[in-house]
């Protein structure tokens, strides 16, 4: 089976950098997605993952270390409207992405 | 901009109803998939579709519950005789021909059932 692994709540200040983190264990890797979910609103893709390393995209970057299960997102110069939840997803050997249970960030002034 | 679009946006049944949520995938994507949500809990993939097959059932409920992707028109996820259990938000995601490329899923505005 899976298992991804995120923490439950983070909180930041406006400006700040932060970076969260998800652990997995799956059958087969076939690719690691980070998703941002407003509430009652849509997950909307932010970044993907297959090979190690560092993938950047203006403020947001997502880390990947096979070896180790272990990835992380960092969001650089935090506003207010990053103030939601972030789903870490891992695609395993069937292709099909399993979410972790998400992390509730909250921006503070 | 042809997104994935899910209706009804909001849907009430009372127990024993059936309750019918449509999905239209993006143009040009022949992938769908069905995930549920409860609160404060992530996505639980349900059924992943092509058009007029199912690929795989295993996070759907074996009764009651029904998805269809047919050749024309949206895909249908069909809760038969609900219960108070069902209620959550169900969002549907699809992606195009090529499942192992790196290309995400995109998802809709989700349905949201209450069941009273």
């Amino acid at each position: 089976g899976q298992n991804i692994d995120q923490p439950t709540e983070m909180t930041a200040t406006e400006g700040a950098i932060v970076q969260i983190n998800c652990t997995y264990q799956t059958s087969g890797f076939n690719g690691l997605f980070w998703y941002q979910q407003h509430a009652g609103e849509a997950p909307t893709f932010l970044s993907y993952n297959v090979l190690d390393g560092l993938e950047e995209k203006g403020r947001f970057s997502s880390f990947l270390s096979r070896s180790k299960g272990y990835s992380y997102l960092l969001l650089k110069e935090l506003q207010m409207k990053d103030s939601a939840s972030y789903l870490c997803a891992v695609r395993d050997g069937s292709y099909i992405p399993t979410f972790g249970r998400g992390t509730s960030l909250i921006v503070h002034p | 901009n042809a997104g994935v679009m899910q209706n009804p946006r909001h849907l009430v049944r009372r127990r024993g109803q059936e309750a019918r949520l449509r999905c239209s995938p993006m143009k040009g994507h022949s992938h769908v998939y069905w995930y549920r949500q409860l609160p404060e809990e992530g996505l639980k993939f349900m059924v992943y579709l092509q058009k007029e097959n199912i690929i795989d059932e295993s996070g759907m409920p074996k009764e009651r519950f029904s998805a269809e992707f047919p050749k024309e028109g949206p895909s249908i996820l069909r809760i038969q005789q609900v219960v108070r259990g069902d209620s959550a938000a169900y969002f549907c995601a699809s992606s195009p021909e090529e499942r192992n490329n790196n290309s995400p899923l995109h998802f809709g505005n989700g349905t949201r059932l209450t069941v009273t």
